[in-house]
């Protein structure tokens, strides 16, 4: 296993299309966790799961926005009716509960463009 | 409120060079530390993680400080190098938090040759 991956690298979408991305995480990590990041800035927390169980999401992820984890192991973040300001990177990061700290270990996003 | 503040905001300096990276928090209770090197359009990759009772890690040319008293983290850079260039973003988890960190808004490293 060669670490978090994310599949697209780069979608470049119009106003109001849908998109789906999605996290291939550490084999053997049960968490995953979504994240947004916006240029200088450092990323903010969307949602996260233990396995399939989606526990907590953040009022960042709107109703256009939805996460799942069907099976425990890769996760797809779709963004519904995309607006501008959807525009970002959308990083994936794993971790082993129990682990120590809860390391997280990052994807290297999709970049999101949405003209 | 949790916040983490860092600065510089951005940093330019010639290879070689030292330079020391700082970051201020208000997260409690306090659980850990992180320090992150994000390169242009990847994703972050962790150097170092402190809990409350080491002063200092370091992992290569990479030197953390810890203060919990007055809730400060240093990151000092020895020796830069071009590859250095990327943004240093600090991150503090809280107790009873285990799966959201705070991050600051990092700050951008340049090394010019």
């Amino acid at each position: 296993d060669t670490g978090v991956s994310q599949n697209p690298r780069h979608k470049i979408t119009k106003r109001g299309q849908n998109v789906t991305f999605r996290c291939d995480p550490i084999s053997e990590h049960n968490r995953l966790y979504w994240y947004r990041q916006t240029l200088g800035q450092g990323p903010e927390f969307l949602t996260y799961f233990q396995n399939e169980a989606q526990l907590e999401k953040s009022r960042l992820l709107s109703d256009r926005f939805s996460a799942e984890r069907p099976k425990g192991s890769f996760s797809t973040l779709e963004i519904q009716r995309t607006e501008q300001g959807d525009s970002a990177m959308y990083l994936c990061a794993s971790s082993l509960d129990p682990g120590i700290f809860y390391e997280q270990y990052f994807g290297p996003g999709t970049r999101l463009t949405v003209t | 409120k949790n916040q983490v503040e860092q600065s510089p905001q951005s940093l330019i300096i010639l290879e070689g060079k030292n330079c020391t990276l700082q970051c201020n928090y208000t997260v409690s209770p306090f659980s850990n530390l992180r320090w992150y090197k994000q390169d242009t359009g990847r994703g972050p990759v962790s150097l170092t993680i402190m809990t409350f009772s080491e002063n200092t890690k370091s992992n290569g040319r990479y030197t953390a400080t810890l203060d919990a008293d007055t809730k400060q983290s240093s990151l000092h850079i020895t020796a830069s190098q071009l590859s250095d260039s990327a943004s240093y973003i600090c991150v503090v988890s809280a107790k009873d938090s285990n799966y959201q960190l705070i991050w600051g808004a990092g700050t951008k490293l340049i090394i010019k040759p």
